[in-house]
């Protein structure tokens, strides 16, 4: 079945720039996801990517996809504390709910 | 519009009790979930709801039971709750099935089973 895998935890420095990586098994995956998770809250979309693009921009973060190795990342620029939450990645292959990956936990150092 | 809504909050449970969680939208969505999500697992799908009248089982649906109430309803049910159970339940909602519709998300609600 479809896989999504994320490293768990990220620690940067407040000003620095944020990568977060994930990766998927899931090649006919059609729209790749990032949510945000806020402490005591729910999942929040932060933006998404169609498989037929390699990159996206909105503002200070940028998504990355590398359909051939079934990498996606996230990269935020000039990190602040605010950013501090857990991160998802989520695939959408087909008519299937989203699949989920275990999110990875960015703290942000002043 | 106050988006998901889920009650309650917080539960505290005795193993072997039942509740029911409770999950509103007011955004005439077609599609409901509801995940669970445990440290260092997740999210996990527990049941969904594609449209009104019909509901399918997800990655983790033994334990449980739904109903998909109405168009705005979705709640999910612990028949004898066990200390396994014990997590974050998230539900979701969706217009419908197309990639650009975005997923939104209750606050959640926080189960003990002792």
């Amino acid at each position: 079945g479809e896989d999504v895998e994320q490293s768990l935890f990220l620690s940067v420095r407040e000003g620095d720039s944020s990568v977060i990586n994930c990766t998927y098994t899931d090649s006919s995956s059609t729209y790749l996801y990032w949510y945000k998770q806020e402490p005591g809250a729910g999942l929040q979309l932060l933006t998404y990517i169609f498989s037929n693009m390699d990159m996206k921009q909105d503002q200070r973060l940028t998504v990355l996809l590398n359909k051939k190795d079934k990498h996606l990342s996230l990269r935020i620029a000039d990190t602040q504390t605010g950013d501090s939450a857990i991160y998802f990645c989520a695939e959408k292959a087909g008519n299937t709910p989203l699949v989920f990956g275990k999110g990875t936990r960015l703290s942000v150092i002043a | 519009n106050a988006g998901v809504t889920q009650t309650p909050k917080f539960q505290v449970l005795k193993t072997g009790q039942s509740m029911t969680l409770q999950c509103a939208q007011d955004m005439n969505h077609n599609s409901m979930y509801w995940y669970r999500q445990d440290p260092g697992m997740g999210l996990r799908l527990i049941y969904y709801s594609a449209s009104e009248g019909t509901t399918d089982k997800g990655e983790v649906p033994n334990g449980y039971n739904v109903s998909r109430l109405n168009k705005r309803e979705f709640s999910l049910r612990l028949e004898s709750a066990a200390p396994s159970q014990t997590s974050v339940y998230f539900c979701a909602s969706k217009k419908g099935d197309i990639g650009t519709d975005t997923q939104y998300f209750g606050p959640g609600t926080r189960l003990t089973v002792l």
